[in-house]
């Protein structure tokens, strides 16, 4: 079965401190979809990043990155230079096609990171 | 665009009570799910709509009913209430119920103690 694992559930860093969160999947497709969600203290949930199965570049963003690896069936995500406002639940997620014709999100536990001051 | 909405923000019931939590989405999306979120175990698809007329069940159907009579709104029936449906629910739609590609957009999230 498709499972999502993040196994942190939570980190604490120090501000300016770079960070990884750990993503690891499990599926039988060829052909699949991951992403990344930031849930901050207020709520919400907020998309970050999709990444498609064929595609094995990293990905950055400003001080955010991305290192997808299908050897390892892995989508980790880096914060370099890690400010309080990065303080959250980061979720992963695994999109799975389904037979009737549709597909789901399965998602991992998340993992709760704490920048400190 | 308000993009996905979702009222009552917060919400107490009693053990048995009744409740829908609404859901509205401006975007034309064509999938919506609704989805619970409990401390340690992420996010779980209770029912998903592919359009209007078309519902189906997720991880954790028991206790919940859903219907999509139009293409913006989608809302979630809580028949009798449980204490274990003490959650934080999340709304989600996506423009495409065909594509793996597709990113889900969420609301704000109700949280809902059952008492």
């Amino acid at each position: 079965a498709q499972k999502v694992t993040q196994a942190q559930t939570e980190i604490s860093v120090v501000e300016k401190e770079d960070v990884t969160l750990d993503c690891v999947y499990e599926t039988r497709d060829t052909t699949y979809y991951l992403f990344w969600y930031k849930q901050p203290p207020s709520g919400e949930l907020v998309f970050l990043i999709r990444r498609n199965s064929f595609d094995e570049q990293n990905e950055i963003s400003g001080r955010y990155s991305w290192n997808f690896q299908k050897s390892t069936s892995s989508f980790n995500f880096t914060i370099t230079a890690s400010q309080v406002v990065d303080s959250a639940v980061y979720f992963c997620a695994l999109s799975e096609a389904l037979p009737s014709g549709t597909y789901k999100y399965i998602f991992g536990t998340g993992t709760r990171l704490k920048v400190l001051a | 665009n308000a993009g996905v909405t979702q009222t009552p923000k917060f919400q107490v019931l009693k053990t048995g009570q009744s409740m829908t939590l609404q859901c509205a989405q401006d975007m034309n999306h064509e999938y919506m799910s609704w989805y619970r979120q409990d401390p340690g175990m992420g996010l779980r698809l209770i029912h998903y709509s592919v359009g209007a007329g078309i519902t189906d069940q997720g991880e954790v159907p028991n206790g919940y009913n859903v219907s999509r009579s139009t293409t913006e709104d989608f809302p979630l029936r809580l028949l009798s209430a449980a204490p274990s449906q003490t959650s934080v629910y999340f709304c989600a739609s996506s423009y495409s119920s065909a594509q793996i590609r597709e990113t889900q957009y969420f609301g704000p999230g109700t949280r809902l103690l059952v008492l």
